[in-house]
C-alpha cells in the first residue's frame, strides 16, 4: 500500500475555502485515492473518493494531478462542525470491497469562529 | 450504506480481565474489520473477518490476545483478553460497502479503559 503523507493539522476560520494536500508518491495504477472524515467519539466517515482528475460530490471536491502523486481535498465554505481529522488512504481494493484500510496520521483541521 | 451498533460503547475494566465486544450490522456483508485506535493516535487495522473461517490477523495481533468470532453474515465480536492498561484504547468495528464499491464504514466505536 502507497505511504500517505499529511500535514499534521491546520486551521482555519469559517466561511473560508480549506484545502488538504496529501502526497502519495508510490501509488500504484490500480489505487484509488480515499479521504475520511473523524470527529471525537466517532468513527472515520467516508467523504470522497477519485482516480483522477477532480471528482466532486455535496461536501467536498477532491484534485488528483496527471501523475497522481499527491491529492488535494476541498472543503468550500467550512464551520466549525467541520474540526475533525482528515484522512487521505490510497489503496486498490478486491472486487469485493476494502480489504482493510491502512490509515496515515490524518491532518486535525481546526476551525475558528 | 449500512449501520453499524457496538456495545458497550465504553466500558471501564480491571487488569487481567476480559471484555467482548460486540458489532451488528443492519445488512449482510462479507467482511467485516476490527481496528484500534490509540489515544491521540491514528487507526491500526486488528484483523479481517470473514464469516465461516478463522479471522486474519494483520502483523502485531494475535488470536489469544483478540479472539474474534463471525458466527453469521451480521455479527462479529472482538475479545480483549488478559488486558493491561496498555489496551486503553476505541475499538471500532466496520463493512465494506459490498461488490464494486470501495467506502466503508464504521461503528461508533468501544472506548476502553483498563485500570
Amino acid at each position: 500500500l502507497a505511504k500517505t503523507t499529511q500535514p499534521i493539522s491546520m486551521d482555519s476560520y469559517e466561511g473560508q475555502e480549506v484545502n488538504i494536500t496529501c502526497s502519495h508518491n508510490n501509488i500504484a495504477t490500480n489505487d484509488y485515492i480515499t479521504w475520511y472524515q473523524q470527529f471525537p467519539s466517532q468513527g472515520p466517515r467516508f467523504i470522497i473518493q477519485g482516480y483522477k482528475t477532480k471528482v466532486t460530490n455535496e461536501v467536498a471536491s477532491l484534485f488528483i494531478p496527471a501523475d497522481r502523486k499527491s491529492s488535494t481535498l476541498s472543503l468550500p465554505r467550512v464551520s466549525l462542525s467541520d474540526t475533525a481529522v482528515y484522512y487521505c488512504l490510497v489503496g486498490s481494493y478486491s472486487g469485493g470491497g476494502a480489504d482493510g484500510l491502512t490509515f496515515g496520521k490524518g491532518t486535525h483541521l481546526i476551525i475558528q469562529p | 450504506s449500512a449501520v453499524i451498533s457496538q456495545k458497550p460503547s465504553r466500558d471501564i475494566c480491571q487488569r487481567g480481565t476480559s471484555l467482548t465486544i460486540q458489532c451488528q450490522v443492519d445488512s449482510q456483508v462479507t467482511m467485516m474489520f476490527w481496528y484500534r485506535q490509540q489515544p491521540g493516535q491514528s487507526l491500526t487495522l486488528i484483523a479481517t473477518a470473514n464469516q465461516g473461517s478463522e479471522a486474519t490477523y494483520e502483523s502485531g495481533f494475535v488470536i489469544d490476545k483478540f479472539p474474534i468470532s463471525r458466527p453469521n453474515l451480521t455479527f462479529s465480536t472482538l475479545t480483549v483478553s488478559n488486558m493491561s492498561p496498555e489496551d486503553s484504547s476505541i475499538y471500532l468495528c466496520s463493512v465494506d460497502a459490498g461488490q464494486g464499491n470501495t467506502e466503508a464504514f464504521f461503528g461508533q466505536g468501544t472506548r476502553l479503559t483498563v485500570v
